[in-house]
């Protein structure tokens, strides 16, 4: 099946620096990434649609400077928490549709990245 | 507003069924979908319904659709410890593009 890694896994950092978060999709083209952010024992939270080659649609209260996201190529979305802060810490998950797959349920079918873990100190 | 309901944790024994319950806001759902994650990986799609079924059925896995509640459940026959991983519920809301997920229940199976 369609595989999305995710780097890095973990990654811990001071307050007040910026974090880059990488999305690829390996064996397929994606038009468009989605950047998730799941709370403890919460449901996911859509932040954003990311596609390639256009501005990013954010959701409804998530502040489009702080987390920039940028989907250069049809296989790659970064997501950047600047100037982060003890509140960002969370688990963020992308995911990516398969360019191909078209119409019907399918064609929303997302493939989900492993995550990754943001510790804010 | 949008809103999908599950409870956290559902513990049953190795070969016994287990069902996992949801509910939904959104009465213009057109598909709701399953998920399933496993520890480190990343959400794997299950099975999905389209909104004018009332069930369907894929090897062990049984969903069922109570539209007029919005009450979505997943029953997987003759649970395994492989089973064992958060599950899912999402519907399909707001437009092509958009998936609303619960919160996620944990199953742990046991001998």
């Amino acid at each position: 099946g369609a595989v999305v890694s995710q780097h890095p896994s973990r990654v811990i950092c001071k307050s007040g620096t910026s974090v880059k978060i990488e999305c690829r999709s390996l064996d397929f083209q994606a038009t468009t990434m989605f950047w998730y952010r799941q709370f403890p024992k919460k449901s996911l939270m859509l932040m954003a649609t990311s596609n390639e080659g256009s501005k990013a649609t954010y959701e409804q209260g998530v502040e489009k400077d702080k987390f920039l996201i940028n989907h250069a190529s049809l296989t790659l979305s970064t997501l950047t928490v600047t100037s982060a802060h003890p509140e960002d810490s969370s688990f963020y998950i992308c995911s990516a549709r398969d360019r191909v797959v078209a119409g019907g349920p399918s064609s929303n079918e997302q493939f989900f990245g492993p995550g990754t873990r943001l510790t804010v100190l | 507003g949008e809103d999908v309901e599950q409870s956290l944790f559902l513990s049953v024994r190795e070969g016994d069924s287990s069902v996992i319950n949801c509910t939904y806001t959104d009465s213009s759902s057109t598909y709701l979908y399953w998920y399933k994650q496993e520890p480190g990986a990343g959400l794997q799609l299950l099975t999905y319904i389209f909104s004018n079924m009332d069930m369907k059925q894929d090897q062990r896995l049984t969903v069922l659709l109570n539209k007029k509640d919005k009450h979505l459940s997943l029953r997987i026959a003759d649970t395994q410890t492989g089973d064992s991983a958060i599950y899912f519920c999402a519907e399909r809301s707001g437009g092509y593009n958009k998936l609303i997920f619960g919160a996620g229940t944990r199953l742990a199976v046991h001998p």
